[in-house]
């Protein structure tokens, strides 16, 4: 274990439905950020968020919207995805950026 | 956009030998490291080389950084069945990490 939690770690929804990921870290890590990983593909960073402010949106399309209510709770809320949307969301947290990153198991999507 | 690439794509290799995994970068880094995932798992850090650092060492891992030629190199040595896993390079780049697409490594016994 990582001291990275994410949930769930399966998720299936439709084009219509609403859903959010949750990511939880209680390492006292200041930045905590989403990536997007498909097959064939490298890791996509989505969100940084550093001291509950988000410093990188990496021109991530707006049906991702994340939160960050305090330093150890990260969500990811999804509406009206696409089925190319489907691919596994890892979240992840370092002391600061950019150095060390410990991350979460990852949750599968797959949009339908 | 993708900061390293990792070379090769696959490798096998049998129990015992080294593997020796590459990786390329395009731009100026703050730090580079090495991160192992499991099949559709999360990532786990490995090392970590800095800038000004040249080589770097854990356990059976060696880590090269040469930033003259901007790349990097990973060596596992005497290889075992755990280490088969996708391998990533990961360059920090104004404080984000940006990742390759990975080498995965396959140990045959």
């Amino acid at each position: 274990e990582t001291g990275v939690t994410q949930t769930p770690r399966h998720l299936v929804m439709g084009m219509t439905n609403k859903k959010s990921l949750k990511c939880e870290q209680h390492l006292g890590h200041n930045a905590m950020y989403w990536y997007k990983q498909s097959a064939k593909k490298p890791l996509e960073l989505m969100f940084v968020y550093n001291f509950k402010e988000q410093t990188e949106n990496n021109s991530v399309p707006s049906r991702f919207s994340p939160e960050c209510p305090n330093s150890s709770h990260l969500f990811l809320h999804l509406h009206t995805l696409q089925p190319e949307d489907s691919a596994l969301y890892l979240c992840a947290s370092s002391q600061e950026e950019g150095i060390k990153a410990f991350f979460g198991q990852g949750t599968r999507l797959t949009v339908v | 956009s993708q900061q390293g690439e990792e070379d090769p794509q696959a490798l096998s290799i049998q129990e015992g030998e080294n593997a020796t995994m590459n990786c390329s970068y395009k731009t100026s880094i703050n730090n580079l490291q090495w991160y192992r995932q499991n099949s559709g798992r999360g990532l786990v850090h490995l090392i970590l080389i800095r800038s000004n650092e040249r080589e770097k060492h854990s356990g059976r891992l060696r880590v090269t950084l040469d930033t003259s030629k901007k790349s990097s190199s990973l060596l596992i040595t005497a290889s075992r069945a755990a280490d088969t896993a996708s391998y990533f390079c990961a360059a920090r780049r104004d404080d984000k990490i940006i990742f390759g697409k990975g080498t995965r490594l396959h140990i045959l016994p």
